[in-house]
């Protein structure tokens, strides 16, 4: 499978400031990226899916102007989490859509806290 | 509605049982995964079937479309087996399947 990763792994911000996570697929091509936040002792949930070259999908409830993703290449997939505030705080993690459309490859994730 | 429902919510079990996690959805999916977490760990894909039976060292994943239903089975336990497992499927969405619906996962403590 391709091979994610993410940076950074884990990253403490001011309340107010802005914060960018990169995720980035090392041997594959991603056309096709998801970004996930996953509270404590909950399951992931979908933010938004990129594709490259355009504009994301964001899900329904996520702020498109406080989440601003940009897919700009095949690798490289970046989250900002713009006036970050302490209710954001949350283990954020990326992956990439597979050549088999049903499959995607999960990063290794970025723990935001907000003070 | 498109649902995955995970049994149990929590398990614990000695070193060297034998464990089954279940899975069940609701409508048609294309493809179903076993994923797991480690705490404070990242998602590593176990498992992606869409039919029949897999395996992979210790574990074994095995999936009845007709009744919507799989299971992962993990024999002779350990406690490095102890993590979040998660089962996610791919339902058809008669555009691009790649979006995944999770089921709440199941917390598996295996003590030695």
């Amino acid at each position: 499978g391709a091979v994610v990763s993410q940076h950074p792994s884990w990253v403490i911000c001011k309340s107010g400031t802005s914060v960018k996570i990169e995720c980035r697929s090392l041997d594959f091509q991603a056309t096709t990226m998801f970004w996930y936040r996953q509270f404590p002792k909950q399951s992931l949930m979908l933010m938004a899916t990129s594709n490259e070259g355009s504009k994301a999908t964001y899900e329904q409830g996520v702020e498109k102007d406080k989440f601003l993703i940009n897919h700009a290449s095949l690798t490289l997939s970046t989250l900002t989490v713009t006036s970050a505030h302490p209710e954001d705080s949350s283990f954020y993690i990326c992956s990439v859509g597979g050549p088999d459309f049903n499959e995607q490859f999960f990063g290794p994730g970025t723990r935001l806290t907000v003070l | 509605k498109n649902e995955v429902e995970q049994s149990p919510q929590n398990l614990t079990a000695q070193e060297g049982e034998f464990i089954t996690i279940n899975c069940s959805y609701s409508v048609g999916i294309s493809a179903l995964h076993w994923l797991q977490q480690h705490p404070g760990g990242g998602i590593v894909s176990l498992f992606m079937l869409s039919s029949g039976k897999k395996k992979h060292g210790r574990l074994i994943a095995t999936i009845n479309i007709q009744e919507k239903h799989s299971s992962l089975h993990i024999t002779a336990s350990h406690p490095r087996d102890s993590a979040v497992y998660i089962c996610a499927v791919n339902f058809f969405s008669g555009g691009s399947n790649y979006k995944l619906t999770f089921g709440k996962g199941t917390l598996l403590t295996v003590n030695p």
